[in-house]
């Protein structure tokens, strides 16, 4: 079983609707939760880190996090076009530890 | 925001050439930089932990001595890969993160695309 799972994909959403990206992760002890965009060819950047249980929103996007569950997720709502890329989960359990990366999620908005 | 530098962002040389690849954090002090390899529609994958003033820590199956780690300040950490062949050919990318705020996430530098002919 891999430490951070996510389904490769890909998905496919039209313009406009939400789109859903979920992770799930096997060590308990995490405290840090991360969401990454990747575009084809170029590296990640930060989109949302979360912490405690519940929902943390910034713009369009909203983390969920469950801990009880060790599930993390990413809404993105209005989905546009430009919001095609791999969306990367990385989970982490101390401060001190590095980030364990999921293989990514391929998100293809269409028009 | 957390700013990485990664330099340079492309390099195309013949085999057999050893390539430095830096990577500065920009606004922070960062005592562990990693670096990962990525092969095209593939995943990230972590070469190495850099840690500042001591040895680096490999991933298993990373070869030490090809690929050279140093870590000599506290902004600053450099991946030599030694004697480049076309198997090394990848998109090398470095990370790094605040240690001196709580629960900072990684930044990334842009990556460093290699080729080797």
């Amino acid at each position: 079983q891999k430490e951070v799972e996510q389904n490769s994909g890909p998905l496919s959403v039209p313009e406009g609707a939400i789109a859903s990206l979920n992770c799930t992760y096997s060590d308990r002890g995490s405290q840090s939760f991360f969401w990454y965009r990747q575009y084809s060819g170029k590296s990640p950047e930060l989109i949302m880190s979360i912490y405690s249980n519940g929902d943390k929103e910034d713009g369009r996007f909203t983390a969920q996090l469950n801990k009880a569950s060790q599930y993390v997720s990413l809404l993105i709502r209005d989905s546009q076009p430009s919001d095609s890329a791999t969306y990367l989960c990385a989970v982490r359990k101390t401060n001190a530890g590095k980030s364990t990366f999921g293989d990514g999620t391929t998100l293809t908005v269409k028009p | 925001g957390a700013v990485v530098s990664q330099h340079p962002s492309w390099v195309i040389c013949k085999s057999g050439t050893s390539v430095k690849i830096e990577c500065r954090s920009l606004d922070f002090q960062a005592t562990t930089m990693f670096w990962y390899r990525q092969f095209p529609k593939q995943s990230l994958m972590l070469m190495a932990t850099s840690n500042e003033g001591s040895k680096a820590t490999y991933e298993q199956g990373v070869e030490k001595d090809k690929f050279l780690i140093n870590h000599a300040s506290l902004t600053l950490s450099t991946l030599t890969v030694t004697s480049a062949h076309p198997e090394d050919s990848s998109f090398y990318i470095c990370s790094a993160r605040d240690n001196g705020r709580v629960g900072q996430p990684q930044h990334f530098g842009d990556g460093t695309r290699l080729s080797i002919l």
